[in-house]
Formats: C-alpha cells, sequence, structure tokens
C-alpha cells in the first residue's frame, strides 16, 4: 500500500527567501507524481507533473526533483513572495493503479 | 478552454439524508475521479469512473455511489449521511492513462449538520 508523507507540516519563511518542501513515498513502482497547489477552502491547481521516467521539471521559479530509488520528491521554491502562501500537496499514481495518493501536505506562509 | 466544473460549491444538508454531487470534466478527458479530502487532510480516493463504469474504488463504504455519463460528466451520490461526511468533495478529470496527470475542480463544502 502506498503511504506519502510530507514534511514539514507547516512552514514560515521571510519573503525572498528560497525553500525546499519535501514528499515521500513508500512504494517506488510509482508513474508519475503530482505537485498541487491549494488555497483555503478551494480546490486543487496542478503545478508541476514529473514522470516516472524523468528526474526533474522546472516552471518558472519551481523546480521539482524525483528520486525513485529513494522514495522522494523535493518542490523547490526559489525567491518566494507573499503570493506564495498556500498548502503544496504532493500526489503520487502507481502502474496500474490509476488513484492518486496524497500527502497531507504542507502549509507555507510567506512573511512580507 | 473550461476546466473542471463542479456543482454546487457548497451545501448543507442533515444527517440522514441523501446528496448528489455533479461533476463536468475538462474538454478532452474521458476519465473521471472523485476524492474526499476532511479539514486538515490530503484528499482519499473515493472512485474513479471510465466509460461508464466503475474502474476503481478506495475504501469507501456502499453508501458512496457514482455514475458517468455518456458525456463523460459524473455524479456522486452519498446516502444515509453521517456528520463524518462533511467534507470538500473533489472531482478530477484525466484522459484515460492518466499520462498527463489529473486536472480537479474547485470542489463541492458539504456540511451535514
Amino acid at each position: 500500500k502506498q503511504e506519502v508523507t510530507q514534511i514539514p507540516a507547516a512552514l514560515s519563511v521571510p519573503e525572498g527567501e528560497n525553500l525546499v518542501l519535501n514528499c515521500s513515498f513508500t512504494d517506488s513502482a510509482i508513474y508519475n507524481l503530482q505537485w498541487f497547489r491549494q488555497d483555503p477552502g478551494k480546490g486543487l491547481t496542478s503545478l508541476l507533473l514529473i514522470q516516472s521516467s524523468q528526474r526533474e521539471q522546472t516552471s518558472g521559479r519551481l523546480n521539482a526533483s524525483l528520486d525513485k530509488s529513494s522514495g522522494r520528491s523535493t518542490l523547490y521554491i526559489a525567491a518566494s513572495q507573499p503570493g506564495d502562501s498556500a498548502t503544496y500537496l504532493c500526489a503520487v499514481s502507481n502502474f496500474g493503479n490509476e488513484k492518486l495518493t496524497f500527502g497531507t501536505g504542507t502549509r507555507l506562509t510567506i512573511i512580507p | 478552454d473550461a476546466g473542471v466544473t463542479q456543482s454546487p460549491t457548497h451545501l448543507i444538508k442533515t444527517r440522514g439524508q441523501q446528496v448528489t454531487l455533479r461533476c463536468s470534466p475538462k474538454s478532452g478527458h474521458d476519465t473521471v475521479s472523485w476524492y474526499q479530502q476532511a479539514l486538515g487532510q490530503g484528499p482519499q480516493f473515493i472512485f474513479q469512473y471510465y466509460e461508464e463504469e466503475e474502474r476503481q474504488r478506495g475504501n469507501f463504504p456502499d453508501r458512496f455511489s457514482g455514475h458517468q455519463y455518456p458525456n463523460y460528466s459524473s455524479e456522486l451520490n452519498v446516502n444515509a449521511l453521517l456528520l463524518g461526511d462533511s467534507a470538500l468533495y473533489l472531482c478530477a478529470s484525466s484522459p484515460w492513462d492518466n499520462y498527463y496527470g489529473y486536472t480537479f475542480g474547485s470542489g463541492t463544502r458539504l456540511t451535514v449538520v
């Protein structure tokens, strides 16, 4: 059974700093991994998708990496802004199992 | 291009009642999944529909049922509502092979009183 863990549960950093969010998973036979952003009471916005054959993906100030052998992914946010404040969730899908398994998220607060 | 559309956005029901939530997938997507997200938790998979049939189901009781129509839109039905069913219900759509990942709607906030 796939289990996804995100540490820390909450993080506060001053504006302008670079930061890293962590995601770990127990079953390395993943099909892909997605990072999502969720604003309070809202739905999920997909940030980055990494296929199992890829090592990283980049979009603007965001960079996500994937290390299947160690069961880990990181989301790097450069030059953080107050608008980045949200909960960040990672989710994996496994081969032959199309559902997404989510972590409980990291609640990020950027202090102006 | 419209993304995933869910209705209603908010709903208040009484314990024991029944509720139906609706979802229209993103254009070009034929697979619809439903997730339940309790406060402070990550979303939990309820079930997935493809070609009008339930393809996969998570660990939810039979009170949770669904349907997919020929136009790929979907419904989630919950019978005999419990206080613990209060949550944000999220619909996600994808092409059948999920190669490009999932697109989520804004959710329906269900409150059971």
